[in-house]
């Protein structure tokens, strides 16, 4: 069964101090794996989608890298507005049209 | 930019009864999907929709739910009798292309339905 676990569960940064997000997953063929920022009472929004290993993304101060076990989401001198849920989800080459969803990384900025 | 819109914003309703949820995709998407979240837990994959029929759909998706586009813009979940275990936030996504390669999801921002 494809899986997908996100920690810390919560993180809490004072504005600037940079750190990582970490997504473990297993799954049986990677197709794509998702970064996806969800804000309080709204949908998830699209971040990045990373397919092989090696692979980086990178949009303002998120950049996301891939292994073949895990991807990390590196958050580089935060502001209070990157404050959300940080979701990660892998596609399978079987049954591609889903996404298996980990419960995400709740993340605070102090200012 | 284009968005998914969902409506209502939030439902209520009395177990045993039927409920739709609407969902408008992104107007030159051809694939549309609905995931649910149940409050503190992780967002579902219930079923994706193609071509006017159902490509994939979870085990979560039983006979209590069906879902149809009743015109060339309209996107619908139908629950046939709602039980407690339903209430959750219910998403509506679209993409271009099924397979995702540089077609990613694109959600709405959820209808929260409450069963009573």
């Amino acid at each position: 069964e494809d899986q997908v676990t996100q920690s810390p569960e919560a993180l809490r940064l004072q504005e600037g101090e940079s750190s990582s997000l970490n997504c473990s997953y297993t799954v049986s063929g990677l197709r794509g794996l998702f970064w996806y920022r969800q804000d309080p009472g709204k949908g998830p929004e699209f971040l990045f989608t990373l397919y092989s290993a090696g692979e980086e993304k990178e949009k303002e101060r998120l950049k996301a890298t891939l292994t073949k076990k895990e991807s990390f989401l590196h958050i580089t001198a935060p502001k209070p507005e990157d404050s959300a849920t940080y979701l990660c989800a892998v596609q399978a080459n079987t049954g591609f049209q889903k996404l298996v969803f980990g419960t995400g990384t709740r993340l605070l900025v102090s200012p | 930019e284009p968005e998914v819109t969902q409506t209502p914003s939030h439902q209520v309703t009395q177990m045993g009864q039927e409920v739709i949820l609407r969902c408008v995709p992104i107007s030159n998407h051809l694939y549309f999907y609905w995931y649910r979240q149940i409050l503190g837990q992780k967002v579902e994959f219930l079923v994706s929709f193609y071509n006017n029929e159902i490509s994939e759909k979870s085990e979560i998706f039983d006979d209590q739910f069906s879902v149809e586009r009743p015109d060339g813009s309209n996107f619908t979940l139908k629950i046939r009798s709602t039980k407690l275990e339903d209430s959750a936030m219910y998403f509506c996504a679209s993409s271009e292309e099924g397979s995702s390669y540089n077609s990613p999801l694109h959600f709405g921002n959820g209808t929260r339905l409450t069963v009573t």
